[in-house]
């Protein structure tokens, strides 16, 4: 099974900041990585798809990059809204997906 | 509009079983392949099962252990998940999921681009 990790399990920001969050494949898995955003109570929101895609209405501000093991997601300016929990997922392996463990993105 | 609602949730016994449902609408349901996911109190997302358009494939994560049984039903637009010899660490809330299938540079990439609000499932004595 393809392992996921991401880091930091947690991070502090401020309103304004640039904040980046890293996800590690144990193995290649090319750009079959999806970010999501998940709020309290609700369920997770697409941000990105295959790495680098801007899910249609999310705002800009959300940059994803990378390939084959190492991948980011970089918020360029927070707004307040952008405080959530942010989960990575590969879909290397066809219909067997596996997410990280998450990343709680609070104010600081 | 494209909705996702899961139903069929509760209280079960250790042991017991309880089958979820998610029905959907706004979309051509039988083109999709769908997938159910799970999340326990206080922690993290986690795959639960994925199930191809027309049935053909199914697959589960290796944890339950032949417990659970994906099926949908694409005359009556819906996603079903049995769930069988429920244990306490099976209490998480239980969403629905579209698996869009998009292709770039040579390959197709899939990703959920759609959720349901979940149902929660508790499995307690």
């Amino acid at each position: 099974d393809i392992q996921m990790t991401q880091s930091p399990s947690s991070l502090s920001a401020s309103v304004g900041d640039r904040v980046t969050i890293t996800c590690r494949a144990s193995q290649s898995i090319t750009r079959s990585l999806n970010w999501y955003q998940q709020k309290p109570g609700k369920a997770p929101n697409l941000l990105i798809y295959a790495a680098s895609s801007l899910q249609s209405g999310v705002p800009s501000r959300f940059n994803g990059s990378g390939s084959g093991t190492d991948f980011t997601l970089t918020i360029s300016s927070l707004q307040p809204e952008d405080f959530a929990t942010y989960y990575c997922q590969q879909t290397y392996s066809t219909l067997m997906y596996t997410f990280g463990q998450g990343t709680n993105l609070e104010i600081k | 509009e494209v909705q996702l609602v899961e139903s069929g949730g509760g209280l079960v016994k250790p042991g017991g079983s309880l089958r979820l449902s998610c029905a959907a609408s706004g979309f051509t349901f039988s083109s999709y392949n769908m997938n159910w996911v799970r999340q326990a109190p206080g922690k993290g997302l986690e795959w639960v099962s994925s199930i191809t358009s027309s049935s053909t494939y199914i697959f589960y994560a290796d944890s339950l252990k032949g417990r659970f049984t994906i099926s949908r039903d694409n005359a009556k637009n819906s996603l079903y998940l049995q769930m069988n010899s429920l244990r306490a660490e099976d209490t998480a809330v239980y969403y629905c999921a579209r698996d869009e299938r998009r292709y770039s540079s040579g390959r197709y990439y899939e990703s959920l681009d759609y959720w349901g609000q979940g149902t929660l499932v508790t499995v307690s004595s």
